[in-house]
């Protein structure tokens, strides 16, 4: 069955980075988009891009531009999304998700803290 | 640039049929496939409609989906209604390249 399995919850200091990890299993993995999605405490879901694993393109929604990096082991399966220069405002529930007919799989999600 | 604007709540009674919104700011909301997700608390979210008006499997047939381009909104509907049912549900769109979602709908049943 498709599965996402995301990385650990984080705990990071303001002007870090972070790298949060979603591997893939159950499915041919070049076939189907990967999307990151956030969601702040008591908020909604926020877009932040989407990977495709087949060469690696990229496209970052438009407030993450130049604090997101999107990659990928395809021999692990497995997307990556970095981000940088946290503030507390970063605190949030990181999502992964498939692109094939609507975001019809997601990762269970992992928890970003961002404090001082 | 679009934004797809939801009401903060809903409430309806069990066995009730409730249909949720969401208008697109601008331009055709025929223009780009819509779909909506359930999310649970302390859950990720979970597709319910895609493409407008289709169903994952394992969805039940209370869960239908639409567009009207008279007044360039979307619709979630869902009858025979559960306590089950109660949740947060997001509308998402294309902007081109980009996902655009909705603010989110809070449904209760009582």
């Amino acid at each position: 069955q498709v599965q996402l399995v995301q990385s650990g919850a984080e705990v990071k200091k303001p002007g870090a980075s972070v790298k949060i990890s979603c591997r893939a299993s159950g499915y041919t993995f070049k076939i189907y988009y990967i999307h990151w999605v956030r969601q702040a405490p008591g908020q909604g879901l926020e877009w932040i891009g989407r990977l495709n694993p087949s060469g690696g393109s990229t496209i970052t929604a438009q407030s993450f531009q130049g604090r997101v990096t999107m990659t990928m082991d395809t021999s692990a399966t497995t997307v990556f999304m970095e981000l940088s220069s946290l503030g507390p405002e970063d605190t949030a529930v990181y999502y992964c998700s498939r692109g094939g007919s609507g975001n019809d799989h997601w990762g269970q999600g992992t928890l970003l803290t961002v404090s001082s | 640039n679009f934004m797809l604007t939801q009401p903060h709540s809903v409430s309806e009674s069990p066995g009730k049929t409730v249909t949720l919104s969401c208008t697109r700011s601008s331009g055709n909301i025929g223009n780009n496939y819509v779909q909506w997700y359930q999310q649970r608390p302390g859950s990720a979210p979970s597709c319910v409609i895609y493409e407008h008006k289709e169903r994952p499997s394992g969805v039940p047939d209370r869960f239908s989906g639409s567009i009207d381009t008279s007044s360039n909104s979307a619709s979630l509907t869902i009858s025979g209604l559960k306590t089950d049912d109660e949740a947060d549900y997001y509308c998402q769109s294309y902007d081109g390249d980009n996902q655009v979602f909705g603010g989110g709908t809070k449904l209760t049943v009582l």
